[in-house]
């Protein structure tokens, strides 16, 4: 089975840009989490899909949105980007059942200049 | 508010020792705890995972421990190899939907 797939894998932008990142989860995961990573803040959760609805959502502003498509495939976006959104982020897939056990993607990493 | 941190930011150990990684959590309602290994470049990677109706669970060379009397957690690797250096997350599941909580991190460094 392949594992989380995340692209781009690295990406740079300049403040005020936005950006897509995509993620498709394990097959058959229907449970889609993001989180963000940075070496001040550690790991920080973004917001959790399950069959396409947004179950649960973290302390992130409204710049930081995300969907999630019929075939589990997520997209997350920033708007208006900052110096301070530059992190690397993952996406993690599960199940769905029990969101416990989380398999990550590699990331990706995001510079903001 | 709530949350998970770990004691050491950096372990460093010989090979061939065993190794203990600690974790301490806040969140007393937590029943759901989970230790993951992030190399270099790479995503965080599941270890070992435990409930809290549990005390200690063991794998393959890695061992869990939970104390909810201190709301310690401990992650110990038996005969420590090059290839665990990496580091390593405590997580606290907050709530059901994929929102976990993750500690600080500690830097496991292998020494020949």
């Amino acid at each position: 089975k392949a594992g989380v797939t995340q692209t781009p894998r690295y990406l740079i932008k300049t403040r005020g840009q936005q950006v897509t990142l995509s993620c498709s989860p394990i097959s058959g995961h229907r449970s889609v989490s993001w989180y963000q990573q940075t070496p001040g803040q550690g790991l920080q959760f973004l917001f959790e899909y399950f069959s396409e609805t947004q179950r649960n959502k973290g302390n992130f502003p409204g710049r930081f949105s995300g969907r999630q498509f019929s075939n589990s495939r997520s997209e997350m976006n920033v708007s208006t980007l900052e110096l301070g959104d530059s992190a690397l982020y993952l996406c993690a897939s599960s199940e769905g059942a029990f969101a416990g056990e989380l398999f990550f993607g590699e990331g990706s990493r995001l510079t903001v200049l | 508010g709530e949350s998970v941190g770990l004691h050491l930011p950096t372990l460093s150990v010989q090979e061939g020792d065993n190794s203990i990684i600690n974790c301490a959590y806040s969140n007393s309602a937590s029943d759901y705890f989970i230790w993951y290994k992030q190399e270099s470049g790479k995503g965080p990677q599941f270890i070992i995972d435990i409930r809290s109706n549990m005390d200690k669970r063991q794998g393959q060379r890695v061992t869990v421990l939970l104390n909810k009397t201190v709301k310690h957690l401990s992650l110990q690797i038996a005969a420590t190899q090059p290839g665990d250096s990496a580091v390593y997350f405590c997580a606290e599941l907050s709530d059901s939907w994929g929102k976990l909580q993750f500690g600080a991190g500690t830097q496991v460094v292998v020494t020949p």
